[in-house]
């Protein structure tokens, strides 16, 4: 059953260095999410992508933060300047239609 | 505003069913979703219903919304210890695709 994949499995970092958080979502899809979720509080959406341009962010993601489909298969989230408060699992999610929204696995970021 | 809100913690005994109940504050949500997460993992989609049906089951699971009173639930008959995890409800809304969710609820299954 095809699934989004998610890499790395959990990436630290020093405060104010850049991550790039990396996705690769179901081959047919066409609409692709970033969500985050501080641990022990919601999960929350950042970002909503769709035929190569942002359609919708929350007021979270603002200019530390991008995403981009660099290529056919990928889809990534960059955080510019970490924050400590940066800390949280990042949830990448595509869907073909927008019903379904199919979730990866996460990726555990950790801002020392 | 958006806001959606559930019960903490749930435990069962093991064959009995459990419910899982969400409220919600929006009444112009399209989708109600219920995703499962287990320890470690991420999110799972086990099922959703349109806001114009009162009822869905699939399998050992059962959907139920009140419109009126702006609830949710989410009944799992038999209930397994496989089914302890962290349940999520979550909407959608018209003109956005972004899901908004609960606060989760923790189901302890023990035997």
């Amino acid at each position: 059953e095809p699934e989004v994949t998610q890499t790395p499995s959990h990436q630290v970092t020093q405060m104010g260095q850049e991550v790039i958080l990396r996705c690769v979502p179901i081959s047919n899809h066409l609409y692709f999410y970033w969500y985050r979720q501080i641990l022990g509080q919601k999960v929350e959406f950042l970002v909503s992508f769709y035929n190569n341009e942002i359609s919708e962010k929350s007021e979270i993601f603002d200019d530390q933060f991008s995403v981009e489909r660099p290529d056919g298969s990928n889809f990534t989230l960059k955080i510019r300047s970490t924050k400590l408060e940066d800390s949280a699992m990042y949830f990448c999610a595509s869907t073909e239609r927008g019903e379904e929204q199919f979730f990866g696995p996460g990726t555990r970021l950790t801002v020392l | 505003g958006e806001d959606v809100e559930q019960s903490l913690f749930l435990s069962v005994r093991e064959g009995d069913s459990s419910v899982i109940n969400c409220t919600y504050t929006d009444s112009s949500s399209t989708y109600l979703y219920w995703y499962k997460q287990e320890p470690g993992a991420g999110l799972q989609l086990l099922t959703y219903i349109f806001s114009n049906m009162d009822m869905k089951q699939d399998q050992r699971l059962t959907v139920l919304l009140n419109k009126k009173d702006k609830h949710l639930s989410l009944r799992i008959a038999d209930t397994q210890t496989g089914d302890s995890a962290i349940y999520f409800c979550a909407e959608s809304y018209l003109n956005t695709d972004k899901l908004i969710f609960g606060t989760g609820t923790r189901l302890q299954v023990f035997p």
